[in-house]
């Protein structure tokens, strides 16, 4: 039973381009929204959130967008760097449990 | 803040062995997570500590698993008789009080059960 689902497994960008990631969540319930990066042999290291009442919420060149209509949750990276290169998990928070989309591995080309 | 720390980074056990991980929390942090993370797959919940007490445990963390947090720091889950399934990496989490909730993961500890 998936309940935050990540439908692109992979995405190859050129640098300074725009990447944009995108997550579905089936449980409305769910009230605050994060996403994490992760490199190989490393933790997810925490990027940026969003609270069920905003709908947009930016820090430098990451800004997450939700659509709680459409339960719908976006990253958008710009201007996208090499160093962004990694796998980017959503992740969704009801209570005391999060739950984990399954991951998009970006790749930004030089 | 030397962020979470988990230890081993790696274990390789047999089947039907015991094995212990620890997680040290960020120090200011009273809320600790597990999680369970496989191949291709995100981070799976496993259980979840405020303080010394564990308030929530997955439907996944099956009865040869347990976990501790008994001076409400550091953590240690066990896994009896270990079976090749159990391979994965196993994260710990760690986050302050107080909503939002954010978590801070440590680097992982990957058990490999042959």
């Amino acid at each position: 039973d998936q309940q935050v689902k990540q439908n692109s497994p992979s995405l190859s960008v050129q640098e300074g381009r725009i990447s944009i990631l995108n997550c579905d969540y089936t449980n409305s319930m769910f009230d605050y929204f994060l996403w994490y990066k992760k490199y190989p042999a490393e933790g997810p290291t925490f990027l940026i959130s969003i609270s069920s009442i905003k709908d947009k919420n930016e820090d430098g060149r990451f800004t997450v967008f939700l659509n709680k209509s459409a339960k719908h949750l976006s990253l958008h990276i710009v201007p996208s760097q090499p160093g962004d290169s990694a796998v980017y998990f959503c992740a969704a928070n009801t209570g005391n449990q999060f739950y984990f989309g399954t991951g998009t591995s970006l790749t930004v080309i030089p | 803040d030397t962020g979470v720390s988990q230890n081993p980074r790696h274990k390789i056990t047999k089947r039907g062995q015991n094995v212990t991980f620890r997680c040290d929390p960020i120090s200011e942090h009273n809320r600790l997570y597990w999680y369970r993370q496989t191949l291709g797959q995100g981070p799976e919940f496993l259980t979840y500590f405020q303080n010394e007490a564990q308030l929530e445990k997955s439907r996944l963390l099956s009865d040869r698993f347990s976990a501790e947090r008994p001076k409400g720091s550091f953590s240690t889950l066990e896994i009896q008789r270990t079976e090749q399934g159990d391979s994965a990496m196993y994260l710990c989490a760690s986050s302050r009080s107080g909503a939002p909730d954010t978590q801070y993961f440590g680097p992982g500890t990957r058990l490999t059960v042959l």
